[in-house]
């Protein structure tokens, strides 16, 4: 029961470096989701894909890609790090938009140096 | 555009005493609300769904919570808290759209023995 696998777990970049953070879920979701999780913010939606073949901006975008390689895979890209992204990155997905449970990978622990 | 708000950002209750977690909602109509829980170094799963068929919703590991319209609260509560409770919980609502789940900034729950 894998559930939503993200790769990889922990990573530390240097300023100007990229990254791409991997996501797949083998639920068949239509939905899926990035999040990042900082102390005391709780979670904020970075980019979300309400179906396969789309994507929108959630609450903070900036300095972020993803691409909805097809229904499994969801993958969030850091073109340019920055210090400010040290965070965690969460990917979760749903069946059907954010009114059914929403299932959460491990995390993955970035340090942006 | 629906939000929630979770009052402290730390409780601390003894084992065997009455977890209490409070969420307030803010919207003109009864939403779908969701209580997530957090344990260390993991992702998010969920503990309980509010989605108006019922004001009392029952979770895992015997918490529930209580939809009150005249308060717009969702408060989580557990009779008797466990040393296995201590977590991080999370309130959550739909947010600007269907697709974007927004969170509250967390309760961490620490039980004493």
């Amino acid at each position: 029961n894998a559930g939503v696998t993200q790769t990889p777990k922990f990573q530390v970049l240097k300023t100007g470096q990229s990254m791409t953070l991997q996501c797949a879920q083998d639920m068949n979701h239509n939905s899926m989701y990035w999040y990042r999780q900082d102390p005391g913010m709780g979670l904020r939606l970075i980019y979300y894909s309400a179906s396969e073949g789309t994507t929108d901006k959630g609450e903070v975008p900036n300095g972020y890609n993803v691409s909805r390689l097809n229904k499994r895979e969801f993958s969030l890209r850091l073109e340019s790090a920055a210090p400010s992204q040290t965070s965690v990155y969460f990917c979760a997905s749903s069946d059907r938009g954010a009114n059914t449970e929403a299932f959460f990978g491990q995390g993955t622990r970035l340090t942006v140096v | 555009a629906q939000s929630v708000t979770q009052l402290g950002s730390h409780v601390s209750v003894s084992e065997g005493a009455l977890v209490l977690l409070r969420c307030n909602y803010s919207s003109s109509v009864p939403p779908y609300l969701f209580w997530y829980v957090q344990y260390p170094n993991q992702g998010l799963q969920l503990l309980l769904k509010y989605t108006s068929a019922a004001t009392l919703v029952k979770g895992i590991n015997g918490f529930e919570a209580e939809f009150k319209k005249s308060e717009t609260s969702f408060h989580l509560t557990k009779p008797s808290a466990h040393m296995s409770d201590a977590a991080e919980y999370f309130c959550a609502s739909p947010g600007a759209g269907s697709y974007q789940l927004t969170f509250g900034k967390g309760t961490k729950l620490s039980v004493i023995p």
